[in-house]
């Protein structure tokens, strides 16, 4: 158990659609970060925020927003939802001097 | 432009021999490394890491080696076992601004499997 929890597990939703996708870092931590795995692309790192700012982007549709509320948790906002956005959606901490990043066990968001 | 590759999607051990993983990077503002390991439908578990500033970083069968010339690092595991069965993942990464670090860049992973 790494210490980060996701909710919820699984989502399925519509085209068109917008869901919310919650993380809780481990305790202490003030960094997060979101990652997006699909099948053909590996791991490709979205938003990170740091003690409730944004801190850098990756490849983050449009679509896509994310915050980082003062208790340090955080959720990602898909809208106009898409086929293509079907992936495995991970949040991952990390806090301090310490580099390595946590991940939490990832939302699995199916479009259909 | 892949940062960070494996260039081996697979490789197969027999348990109680040596695995060696490797992985090479393009971007010299790296500074730090990390090996994860992954079962299918599960977040990422992260196994070691090491600084630029060494070139080796030892953990009970994992050892991560640096080699910053060539841009490659290696994860060695001594002695293999099954449930060392996975995939796994080579990332790096830098300090953005303020200090703190930076996201992960993924190589694409290399799937073990330890047979007994």
């Amino acid at each position: 158990d790494s210490g980060v929890t996701q909710t919820p597990k699984h989502l399925i939703t519509a085209t068109g659609q917008r869901v919310t996708l919650r993380c809780s870092p481990r305790s202490g931590d003030l960094s997060v970060y979101w990652y997006q795995q699909s099948l053909d692309q590996g791991l490709q790192f979205l938003i990170q925020y740091y003690n409730g700012e944004e801190r850098a982007k990756g490849n983050i549709l449009e679509r896509f927003s994310a915050q980082q509320f003062p208790d340090l948790h955080s959720e990602l906002n898909l809208s106009s939802l898409e086929l293509g956005d079907s992936a495995l959606y991970f949040c991952a901490s990390s806090g301090g001097t310490f580099y390595e990043q946590y991940f939490g066990p990832g939302t699995r968001l199916t479009v259909t | 432009d892949q940062q960070v590759k494996q260039n081996s999607p697979s490789l197969s051990v027999q348990e109680g021999r040596i695995s060696i993983l490797n992985c090479d990077y393009t971007n010299s503002m790296f500074d730090y490394f990390l090996w994860y390991k992954k079962y299918p439908a599960e977040g990422p578990t992260f196994l070691i890491s090491i600084s630029s500033i060494k070139d080796k970083n030892e953990d009970g069968r994992f050892t991560v080696f640096l080699n910053k010339s060539a841009k490659h690092l290696s994860l060695h595991i001594v002695p293999s076992q099954p449930g060392d069965s996975a995939v796994y993942f080579c990332a790096a990464s830098a300090r953005n601004y303020g200090g703190s670090q930076g996201n992960l860049i993924f190589g694409k992973g290399t799937k073990l499997s330890v047979k007994p």
